[in-house]
């Protein structure tokens, strides 16, 4: 089966630029989750989506951070203005709903680097 | 909240030497336990994963876990260490919830290092 599709692989912009990053989980997986890993640190769930609703943005900064997924589907993120301390790689996973038992797909990431 | 611990930031062993990565977790409900590998520049694969079926776990690339309740621990082994393992290894904890959550929550990393 095919796999997580982020893009792009690589953003860098100027503080206080916008930028938005795609995601195209797996075919059927009703879950998608949005991390965010700082160099040297674990990632860090961003936002939750299941189908097309929102489960937990409860570390999303809101005043910058938005995420959207529409039709259930693909889903994006989006930084505006971004600060230098938003330097990350942005992972997108998917999961099939209602159980961890099948677990967690990853994407290869979004390298940001905001200078 | 669950979370994990993982023990040593920093690995270096040995090629031929025993891979032992240290994760301890916290959670008031039974876990769902993974460890996941990072090559640079890359995504996070999944190594293997423990569902609360059989407590000790194979994974790819010759890896293993054993989740040990009395302890809270799901350490990761590998028999001989291959050039090829070097990379960051996390742990990852969720627990079910119905109707919704199970996110995973990460330690922060082990980086291994294999030497000559």
């Amino acid at each position: 089966e095919a796999g997580v599709a982020q893009s792009p692989r690589y953003k860098i912009i100027e503080k206080r630029q916008s930028v938005a990053f795609w995601c195209n989980p797996i075919s059927g997986h009703a879950t998608l989750y949005w991390y965010q890993q700082i160099l040297g640190q674990g990632p860090k769930l961003l936002i939750q989506f299941q189908n097309n609703g929102v489960v937990d943005d409860s570390q999303l900064p809101k005043d910058r951070f938005s995420a959207e997924r529409l039709k259930g589907v693909d889903s994006t993120l989006k930084i505006q203005p971004a600060k230098l301390e938003d330097s990350a790689v942005y992972l997108c996973a998917s999961s099939l709903v209602g159980t961890p038992y099948y677990g967690y797909t990853f994407g290869s990431g979004t390298r940001l680097t905001v200078v | 909240a669950q979370s994990v611990t993982q023990l040593g930031s920093h690995v270096s062993v040995s090629e031929g030497a025993l891979v032992l990565l240290r994760c301890n977790y916290s959670s008031s409900v039974p876990p769902y336990l993974f460890w996941y590998v990072q090559y640079p520049n890359q995504g996070l694969q999944l190594l293997l994963k423990y569902t609360s079926a059989a407590t000790l776990v194979k994974g790819i690339n010759g890896f293993e876990a054993e989740f040990k309740k009395s302890e809270t621990s799901f350490h990761l082994t590998k028999p001989s260490a291959h050039m090829s393992d070097a990379a960051e290894y996390f742990c990852a904890v969720t627990v079910w919830i119905t109707g919704g959550g199970n996110k995973l929550t990460f330690g922060t990393g082990t980086q291994l290092k294999v030497e000559l």
